[in-house]
């Protein structure tokens, strides 16, 4: 299994382009969220998903969008890229809905926006 | 939604022991509680998980006394290779895991 992938690893966009940071995963998993994480910080929740077409926001979502149309994939789209949102975009997937399920994550993404 | 409160950072020496405590006073009765590490530039992993008395596995122990209001993450032995953000997280069942700033471990030889 190749457990969860995220493309692209590195991205630069300027201010107000619009791009899709992808996440697929292969463990058959029905929960999958998407994390911010800047300088310093620790992971900030944007988007997460219980199951194929349910989806619903998390502590950051403003400037984000998902969609869930399938259980492997779960990307995550910029409309229009900010500075503010420069950061590593980490996706993670688990079996369940609940702190007892092992969360998987990425590698991750590292956006820059200028 | 049970918050946590952890120490920002921690030093140790190699060969040491670490135990970072985490608290949790709010946590409800169905919480678990679970522990990740973060090495830079990659994605936290899972560590251990417990729901009470002491759970341990081949890297680390969890203790978590009767009150379930703290837990304490014991790391025997500590490498440079242990350096990492350690994370408290307590679930509650059908929402959203939460991470918050974690613990960063800095090990030195």
């Amino acid at each position: 299994n190749a457990g969860v992938t995220q493309t692209p690893k590195f991205q630069v966009l300027k201010t107000g382009q619009s791009m899709t940071l992808q996440c697929a995963q292969d463990m058959n998993h029905e929960y999958m969220s998407w994390y911010r994480q800047d300088p310093g910080m620790g992971l900030r929740l944007i988007h997460y998903s219980v199951g194929a077409g349910i989806t619903d926001q998390g502590e950051v979502p403003n400037g984000y969008n998902v969609s869930r149309s399938t259980t492997e994939d779960f990307p995550l789209r910029l409309l229009s890229a900010a500075p503010s949102q420069t950061s590593v975009y980490f996706c993670a997937s688990s079996s369940g809905f609940s702190g007892y399920y092992e969360q998987y994550f990425g590698p991750g993404t590292r956006l820059t926006v200028t | 939604l049970a918050k946590t409160t952890q120490p920002i950072s921690m030093d140790s020496y190699e060969g040491q022991e670490v135990n970072i405590t985490c608290s949790h006073n709010n946590i409800a009765t169905n919480d678990y509680i679970t522990w990740y590490q973060q090495f830079p530039s990659q994605g936290p992993r899972f560590i251990i998980q417990g729901y009470k008395t002491k759970v341990t596995n081949e890297v680390a122990s969890l203790f978590i006394p009767a009150d379930r209001k703290s837990s304490t993450l014991s790391l025997p032995r500590v490498s440079l290779s242990d350096t990492a953000v350690y994370y408290c997280l307590v679930g509650d069942k059908g929402t959203a895991l939460i991470f918050g700033k974690g613990t960063t471990l800095s090990v030195s030889s």
